[in-house]
């Protein structure tokens, strides 16, 4: 089952530019996560947001959440080369374990 | 700094092999899992455990085994390797349930 996905498979941007990806999810849940998967790694953690919380900030990253809608999107700001990777949302469930959602490719191209 | 080490990296099988992948953790971490990988399909909860000698099943835990005897370290075992299969199999740690999560790099399974 797919409780969290991505609303985009791709993005391709320039470098310098700003990119959104967006995230949906179907259940009720106490904190939302954002990962980022660089080719040949495993996926790190960018930001947790918590039910609670409507926006949350890692330096070039902003991750807002909409419990309402159901839905989260993280922005990352004057985008480089190094942020080409995979990027999911993933939420819990119930803190049982993380559901990931099906991933964002954002290709930054000089 | 703590570190989470998946062995083997590549991992070649034969169909109907059993084959067993590894991984260990220093954060002194309760919970750890197993997740895999398909291209296009984001990842999928094969096990979990929240704390020694225990075992979840998540979603995908049809032809796996698990094995958590230490703390530290926690094992998957693929019962029956199935022909042309290819995956990365990622294994993760964290405090809990809900907190954030730290991955290993992954193990690349090839079935032949």
């Amino acid at each position: 089952s797919q409780l969290a996905e991505e609303n985009l498979w791709a993005l391709s941007v320039h470098e310098g530019e700003s990119v959104t990806v967006n995230c949906s999810y179907k259940t009720s849940i106490t904190a939302l996560q954002w990962y980022r998967q660089k080719s040949g790694e495993g996926p790190a953690q960018l930001i947790l947001i918590r039910s609670n919380e409507r926006e949350k900030r890692n330096g070039r990253l902003r991750a807002t959440l909409d419990t309402s809608s159901q839905s989260s999107s993280l922005s990352i700001t004057a985008t480089r080369c190094e942020d080409t990777a995979v990027y999911f949302c993933a939420t819990d469930e119930g803190g049982r374990a993380l559901i990931f959602g099906t991933g964002t490719t954002v290709s930054v191209s000089p | 700094g703590g570190i989470i080490t998946q062995t083997p990296k590549f991992l070649i099988g034969q169909e109907g092999q059993k084959l067993t992948l590894k991984c260990q953790q220093n954060f002194n971490h309760d919970t750890m899992y197993w997740y895999r990988q398909d291209s296009g399909k984001g990842l999928r909860l094969i096990y979990y455990s929240i704390t020694e000698n225990d075992l979840q099943k998540g979603d995908l835990s049809e032809g796996y085994d698990a094995s958590r005897e230490k703390k530290s370290s926690f094992s998957l075992t693929v019962t029956s390797a199935q022909k042309n299969e290819m995956a990365v199999f990622l294994c993760a740690s964290s405090i809990q349930g809900n907190s954030d999560y730290t991955f290993g790099s992954g193990t690349r399974l090839l079935v032949i």
